[in-house]
């Protein structure tokens, strides 16, 4: 069946660091995809929607300068947290729309910022 | 606007008891999908079930089964003869309007017991 990784699984980093994340389509083509932050004991909220060759969609309250999209190629979206702070530390989901209008979830990178 | 309501934040059960887990939703659009899934402590959310909005016929997998009725907006979730396996946190999300953007419910924490 279709599978979406995202690489690291986890990651610790220092205050003010930048961190990216890579959400990758293994065996399909996706040209949207989606990421999601969900903090402790919280439910997932949608963060941005991607689109392979063009500006990322960001929802309301999301810092676009903050959290920069890119998706570059059909199996390949990145999340680069930039400067990152405590209050940044959270799960971070991507999904990519798949085949049949389904959609398919990573398995999450656990966000640590010390 | 689309809204996804639990309202039990965490359930407890003792092993082989039933559980049923509340889902209510808003949206305007006439054409929208529902599913369940279920994330475990590792994070990764694993997909139960999607129904779409015209398809009002109630499902039953194994232990689960589903109650969908659009006329109260409700996708009701019932295990039967839970295990402790089957504990873990249960979410209902919505997806309309604009295909793959979720929307999610707060979440239903399962607790099973031996």
């Amino acid at each position: 069946g279709a599978v979406v990784s995202q690489h690291p699984s986890w990651v610790i980093c220092k205050s003010g660091t930048s961190v990216k994340i890579e959400c990758r389509s293994l065996d399909f083509q996706a040209t949207t995809m989606f990421w999601y932050r969900q903090f402790p004991k919280q439910s997932l909220m949608l963060m941005a929607t991607s689109n392979e060759g063009s500006k990322a969609t960001y929802e309301q309250g999301v810092e676009k300068d903050k959290f920069l999209i890119n998706h570059a190629s059909l199996t390949l979206s990145t999340l680069t947290v930039t400067s990152a702070h405590p209050e940044d530390s959270s799960f971070y989901i991507c999904s990519a729309s798949g085949p049949a209008d389904t959609q398919y979830f990573g398995p999450g990178t656990r966000l640590t910022v010390l | 606007a689309q809204k996804v309501t639990q309202a039990q934040t965490e359930i407890s059960v003792v092993e082989k008891e039933d559980v049923t887990l509340d889902c209510v939703y808003e949206t305007r659009d006439t054409t929208y999908y529902l599913f369940w899934y279920k994330q475990p402590p590792s994070g990764e959310l694993v997909f139960l079930i999607r129904r779409n909005s015209f398809d009002e016929q109630n499902e039953i997998s194994g232990r689960y089964s589903w109650n969908f009725q659009k006329s109260t907006s409700s996708f009701n979730f019932t295990i039967t003869a839970s295990q402790v396996v089957d504990s873990a946190v249960y979410f209902c999300a919505l997806s309309g309007g604009s295909w793959g953007k979720f929307q999610f419910g707060a979440g239903t924490q399962v607790v099973v017991t031996p």
